[in-house]
């Protein structure tokens, strides 16, 4: 299906485990996106991808890898989970692929990974 | 520091009334502003935008507000659906390759 998936949608894991969340979008849009949604704090920007290769960090980087060795693909990997980092994630892709976004550039969103870390 | 502030958490308003949510920003170099809107279990989607040379746009049953001395843009529904009940969210945009910073959001509820 064409858009934007992530996968898993729910996922439960252990404090200091690694965890992966994987996104996937067919628009080949060159701006890639991870945020997270938490009560009090809304949307905040985690680590963005301008194409493949190059990645930027956000408002709260930390304890966040990502990676873009294709264009399609922007997995974030929490090396080693803990408490604070249970949220909400959201992958997002950006269509503009023109020399530059922000300006007229809107978001599109995947439905979101729920992580609990226990 | 918050760049985007949406200063209600929750608003409720009757079917068919209007619905007027608020949001206010401090970056002076804020050239264009969105509102997406997000349902439980769901990404959020993009809604309606306005850039900073006008002072209104409308789609529809939505029309966003600019008033950029003020540093604030507000989105109107009218008339209010149940179908809007969500969270809406407020984001503006620097240009260039600065990434959108969002508000917090505020829950609509819209009760028929």
């Amino acid at each position: 299906d064409a858009g934007i998936t992530q996968s898993p949608r729910y996922k439960i894991t252990e404090t200091g485990r690694q965890v992966t969340l994987m996104c996937h979008q067919t628009w080949s849009h060159s701006y890639m996106f991870w945020y997270r949604q938490d009560l009090g704090h809304g949307l905040r920007l985690i680590y963005y991808s301008a194409a493949a290769d190059i990645t930027d960090k956000g408002e709260v980087p930390d304890g966040y890898v990502v990676s873009r060795s294709k264009t399609e693909n922007f997995p974030l990997t929490l090396e080693s989970a803990t408490r604070s980092q249970t949220s909400v994630y959201f992958c997002a892709s950006s269509e503009s692929d023109a020399g530059g976004w922000g300006t007229n550039e809107k978001l599109f969103f995947g439905s979101g990974t729920q992580l609990s870390v226990l | 520091d918050q760049q985007v502030k949406q200063n209600s958490p929750s608003l409720s308003v009757q079917e068919g009334r209007i619905s007027i949510l608020n949001c206010d920003y401090t970056n002076s170099m804020f050239d264009y502003f969105l509102w997406y809107k997000k349902y439980p279990a769901e990404g959020p989607t993009f809604l309606i935008s306005i850039s900073s040379i006008k002072d209104k746009n409308e789609d529809g049953r939505f029309t966003v507000f600019l008033n950029k001395s003020a540093k604030h843009l507000s989105l109107h529904i009218v008339p209010s659906q149940p179908g809007d009940s969500a969270v809406y969210f407020c984001a503006a945009s620097a240009g260039g390759n600065t990434p959108l910073v969002f508000g917090k959001g505020t829950r609509l509820s819209v009760i028929a």
